[in-house]
């Protein structure tokens, strides 16, 4: 089974530094995987994903998450942290069949001056 | 193009009522989802649909059905709503597995007294 840990539910960065938000997964096999942004009271929006065509994964907003099969994670980062970044953030992994998710339990990301 | 849209955006049921969530998507895509949103759980999958006239279930599926009739639309249903249905609902849709980014609606916020 298919199962997503993200490690931290909250993060507090100052605006100007980096961002580490992790995630851990578990599978039989090397999933695709993806994070997705949310935005208070809005939707979800990819922020990239991971299909197995490089393990170095850009993104938009100048986001980017390396996949390492050894320590079966996913981890997502940003040099330089924006106050339009505060929002919650979701690791994501596909089953396989019929583009099924497995969503994390969320980091909310906080941003301060 | 609208994308996904989801209707009604807020509802409040009493227990025991009975209403549907409507998901409508003008990208032509064969796969739909709708999920759960619940405080510290992520999105959790309730049912999804492969294609016109399929429905399967997900991860949390008791207590709602759904309908596939039109391509463009996919419906969920509470028969009798509870309180512990309370939660943001979440549809999605997609283009077949080989291409697997899912597309989210803005999400109904649904509350049962």
């Amino acid at each position: 089974a298919q199962s997503v840990t993200q490690l931290d539910s909250h993060v507090s960065v100052s605006e100007g530094t980096p961002v580490l938000l992790r995630c851990n997964y578990s599978s039989s096999y090397s999933p695709s995987l993806f994070w997705y942004v949310q935005h208070p009271n809005k939707g979800l929006q990819l922020l990239l994903k991971y299909t197995s065509a490089a393990t170095l994964v850009k993104g938009i907003n100048g986001f980017e998450a390396e996949f390492k099969k050894s320590e079966t994670s996913f981890h997502l980062t940003k040099p330089s942290a924006h106050m339009s970044d505060a929002a919650e953030y979701f690791c994501v992994a596909e089953t396989g069949t019929a583009s099924k998710l497995t969503f994390g339990t969320g980091t909310r990301l906080q941003v301060t001056l | 193009n609208a994308g996904v849209t989801q209707t009604p955006k807020f509802r409040v049921l009493k227990t025991g009522q009975s209403m549907t969530l409507l998901c409508a998507q003008d990208m032509n895509h064969e796969y739909m989802y709708w999920y759960r949103q619940d405080p510290g759980m992520g999105l959790r999958l309730i049912h999804y649909s492969v294609g016109e006239g399929t429905t399967a279930k997900g991860e949390v599926p008791d207590g709602y059905n759904v309908s596939r009739l039109k391509k463009q639309n996919f419906l969920l249903g509470l028969e009798s709503a509870a309180p512990s249905q309370t939660s943001v609902y979440f549809c999605a849709s997609s283009y077949s597995p080989s291409v697997y980014e899912q597309y989210f609606g803005p999400g109904t916020r649904l509350t049962v007294t």
